[in-house]
């Protein structure tokens, strides 16, 4: 069975520091994508950045950057130069190659200090 | 309009009432979710449908049932409600490709329900 660690309930950063959230998972799967997502206080989810199984390069998006180590099952969200916006819940996900259901951390809570 | 959108946004409901959450979809899809989002536990899946022929049950389907009644349309209900359903609820599409490649989902805006 998949499954999705958070281990963060919550964090806090201090305005334009980068910080990293945790995410490590677990499955059988040799294909599979992992996602993060924010939810804003509105309760929208919004992705932000994606990660295959197969990709050698870590992904980036912006701000964002996903620190991918394979062997260890982890996926770690970066995000530099944090803004008081980035203040939201963040979901780590995973979905698998035969399933095609995501299944999702239980969230870190990231404050931005000004 | 929205890509997925849920309708109520919204409800609050009593013990023991009927009640039907719906989402609509101009994705063109195949793949249709329900999850709840509970503190502390993130979204756990409901049920899913991968065409208008196939449902399947996810990790929490007790209480809840679905149907689909078009390829852009997935609804689900609680037959008979109680307060631990008390929830975030959001319905999400996908395309039809496997774990490699960006697909991922897009969510509803969420229907938040509490029952009292």
């Amino acid at each position: 069975a998949q499954k999705i660690t958070q281990t963060q309930p919550g964090m806090f950063v201090q305005e334009k520091e980068a910080v990293t959230l945790d995410c490590t998972y677990d499955t059988s799967d040799q294909s599979y994508g992992l996602f993060w997502y924010k939810q804003p206080s509105s309760g929208e989810m919004i992705f932000l950045i994606y990660q295959g199984s197969y990709d050698e390069q870590n992904a980036t998006e912006g701000r964002y950057s996903l620190n991918f180590q394979k062997a260890r099952k982890s996926a770690n969200l970066v995000i530099s130069a944090s803004q008081l916006g980035d203040s939201a819940m963040y979901f780590c996900a995973m979905k698998g190659g035969r399933g095609n259901d995501m299944r999702f951390g239980a969230g870190t809570r990231l404050t931005v200090k000004p | 309009d929205a890509d997925v959108t849920q309708t109520p946004r919204n409800r609050i409901t009593k013990t023991g009432k009927r009640i039907m959450l719906e989402c609509s979809q101009t994705k063109g899809h195949d793949r249709m979710y329900w999850y709840r989002q509970d503190p502390g536990l993130g979204l756990r899946l409901i049920y899913y449908s991968f065409d208008v022929k196939d449902i399947n049950k996810g990790e929490i389907s007790d209480g809840y049932s679905v149907s689909r009644q078009a390829q852009a349309k997935f609804s689900l209900s609680l037959e008979s409600a109680i307060p631990n359903q008390t929830a975030l609820y959001f319905c999400a599409t996908s395309d039809r490709a496997e774990g490699g490649g960006n697909y991922g989902y897009t969510f509803g805006s969420g229907t938040r329900l509490t029952v009292v």
